[in-house]
């Protein structure tokens, strides 16, 4: 059974109509992360969350917000798309640093087209 | 510079070749994961490893902790086998993972 589900796995949204991406987890796990991936590039993390502390890479553009109201549950927001956020977005979680597990596990993406 | 390299970037293959993917990295880690990514697909994780080798079915992964350096191999090759192949490491001095670029396998029938 999945243990970090996105939704959806598909989204289009119009140029500048805001769209958020969800991802929910059943490991408990502390820490959940965003990464954007364009194609052929590496998965480029836009921010992470310890639990509700917020953490956001510094080259993250203003237009991506996120939000986690509990554990299980984080979002991310885009609000407002421009062409060039068109990719797939990867949501993981993992125990925090210094756990003796330091096993990650990803979701399945979901890949946003902006028309 | 990236922090993790993976070679070589592309990779064709006959089908019931053996292959190999080589990862080095220049970050002190934790745990590297090797993970899978179809055409449009989301990501699987294949291994983790910290030290040593692990073997899952026809896969092979070792890692040299002093090189920074790690091999996944694929034993007797197959189409569906087709994929990208990524390199991710987490680092040991915080909640930061870094991934490689990824190598696209494609193996023919």
């Amino acid at each position: 059974d999945a243990m970090v589900i996105q939704n959806p796995r598909y989204q289009v949204t119009q140029f500048g109509k805001p769209v958020t991406l969800s991802c929910s987890q059943t490991l408990n796990h502390n820490v959940m992360y965003w990464y954007q991936q364009k194609s052929s590039q590496a998965p480029k993390l836009l921010f992470h969350y310890y639990d509700k502390d917020f953490n956001n890479e510094a080259d993250t553009p203003d237009n991506f917000q996120s939000r986690r109201p509990n554990t299980s549950f984080c979002f991310l927001d885009i609000r407002s798309p421009g062409l060039g956020d068109a990719a797939m977005y990867l949501c993981a979680t993992s125990l925090p640093f210094g756990h003796l597990n330091t096993e990650a596990f990803f979701g399945q993406g979901t890949r946003l087209t902006v028309v | 510079k990236n922090e993790v390299e993976q070679s070589p970037q592309n990779l064709t293959a006959q089908e019931g070749e053996f292959i190999t993917i080589n990862c080095s990295y220049s970050v002190g880690i934790s745990a590297l994961h090797w993970l899978q990514q179809h055409p449009g697909g989301g990501i699987v994780s294949l291994f983790m490893l910290s030290s040593g080798k692990k073997k899952h079915g026809r896969l092979i992964a070792t890692i040299n902790i002093q090189e920074k350096h790690s091999s996944l191999h694929i034993t007797a090759s197959h189409p569906r086998d087709s994929a990208v192949y990524i390199c991710a490491v987490r680092s040991n001095t915080g909640n930061q993972f870094y991934f490689g670029t990824g190598t696209s396998l494609t193996v023919i029938p």
